[in-house]
Formats: C-alpha cells, structure tokens, sequence
C-alpha cells in the first residue's frame, strides 16, 4: 500500500514565524512532489511542486526534497493568519504519472 | 474565469437513488480527475480520464461510472447510492498527457450525503 504521512496537526504558530510542515512517503518510485492549501468547505488549490532533490523558493514558500530520506517539507516564513488552512502533500504514484497518493494534510493555525 | 465548474455543490440522496455529478473545464485540459474526499483521509482517487476518449480507474471505483463526453466534460455517475458514498466529491483538471502529472485545478466541490 503506497502512502503519504502528514502529522494531522493542528499545528499552532504565531503570527510572523516560520511554519514546517512535513510530509513522508512510501513509494521510492514517487518522481513529483506537490503542496496544497485547502481553506475550510473550499477545494485545494497548488502552491508548489518540486522535482529534484534540495529546495526550491517561492516568495514566501520553500519546499525541500529528500529523496534519499523519502521525504518532503513546506517551510512558510513570516506566517500570516490568512495562512491558516489545511496543507495537503501529494506525491506521484512511480507507477503511473497520472495519479497522485495524497496525504490527510495538516491543519496549521496562525495566532495573531 | 469560470476555470472547473461542478454541479450540483450539495445534494442529499436516499439510499439507491441515482444521480450524475456534471464537470467542466474551460482550460483546453487533456486530463480530468474524480476525487472523493472523507474526513480524516487524503483524496482519493476515482476515476481519470488522460484524455478524451479514455477513461481508468483509480483507488476506489466500486459504486461509481464516469463519461469522459468532449475534452471540456468529464460526469461521475452514481447508480445506486449507498450511505458509504456520503462524501465530499472534486472534480479537477490538468494540462498535458504524456508529461507526468502537472497541476491540477480543482471544481468547488459537491458535498453529497446519502440517508
């Protein structure tokens, strides 16, 4: 059974920290990797994806890959409460590319 | 900028009713996906369609058909609805085939209970 692991949370941070989120999985065959927010009763929306291993920036954002440790992180700096959502990994099934193995996310809470 | 539309967004059923679940995309995607999700789990996979004329199952078809109709219009059927089927249903679309997965945009979602 291929899986996708993430802490359910909630994780609490205050407001201007940095926030980790951290995701595992199973599947050594996984070649893409993704982070959604899904806000409460709303649908979820792409914020990064990453390939290869190491960390990629975007404003705000950084995800980091390990490969090797088969493992997957979301690093949000300077945290807003509008950040406070449920974040979603999901990682490419290694034997097909077009389905996703998702994770039950984590619920993460901004205090102002 | 409509991008993926569902309908209907809510829908109660009484076990063994029938009932179609409409989505479109506007985007000129080649890949169409039906998701259910259920408290506590990920997304799960239904159905997918890489491009028009093709559909595949996911993780869990039992209970469901779908008809990928034109590149715009991808329907997850219900035929005999059971309380089990009680969930949050997502429609999505994403750009390329044959490229691996990209992005996927979401519908708004229909929120289905079965009694």
């Amino acid at each position: 059974q291929k899986e996708v692991e993430q802490n359910s949370g909630p994780l609490s941070v205050p407001e201007g920290a940095i926030a980790s989120l951290n995701c595992t999985y199973s599947d050594r065959g996984s070649q893409s990797f993704f982070w959604y927010r899904q806000y409460s009763g709303k649908s979820p929306e792409l914020i990064m994806f990453i390939y290869s291993n190491g960390d990629k920036e975007d404003g705000r954002f950084t995800a980091q890959l390990n490969k090797a440790s088969q493992y997957v992180s979301l690093l949000i700096r300077d945290s807003q409460p509008s950040d406070s959502a449920t974040y979603l990994c999901a990682v490419t099934d290694g034997g097909s590319n077009y389905q996703l193995i998702w994770g039950a996310g984590t619920k993460l809470i901004i205090k102002p | 900028n409509a991008g993926v539309t569902q309908t209907p967004k809510f829908q109660v059923l009484k076990t063994g009713q029938s009932m179609t679940l409409q989505c479109a995309q506007d985007m000129n995607h080649n890949s169409m996906y039906w998701y259910r999700q259920d408290p506590g789990m990920g997304l799960r996979l239904i159905y997918y369609s890489a491009s028009e004329g093709t559909t595949d199952k996911g993780e869990v078809p039992n209970g469901y058909n779908v008809s990928r109709l034109n590149k715009r219009e991808f329907s997850l059927r219900l035929e005999s609805a059971a309380p089990s089927q009680t969930s949050v249903y997502f429609c999505a679309s994403s750009p390329r085939e044959g490229e691996g997965y990209t992005e996927a945009f979401f519908g708004q979602g229909t929120r289905l209970t079965v009694v």
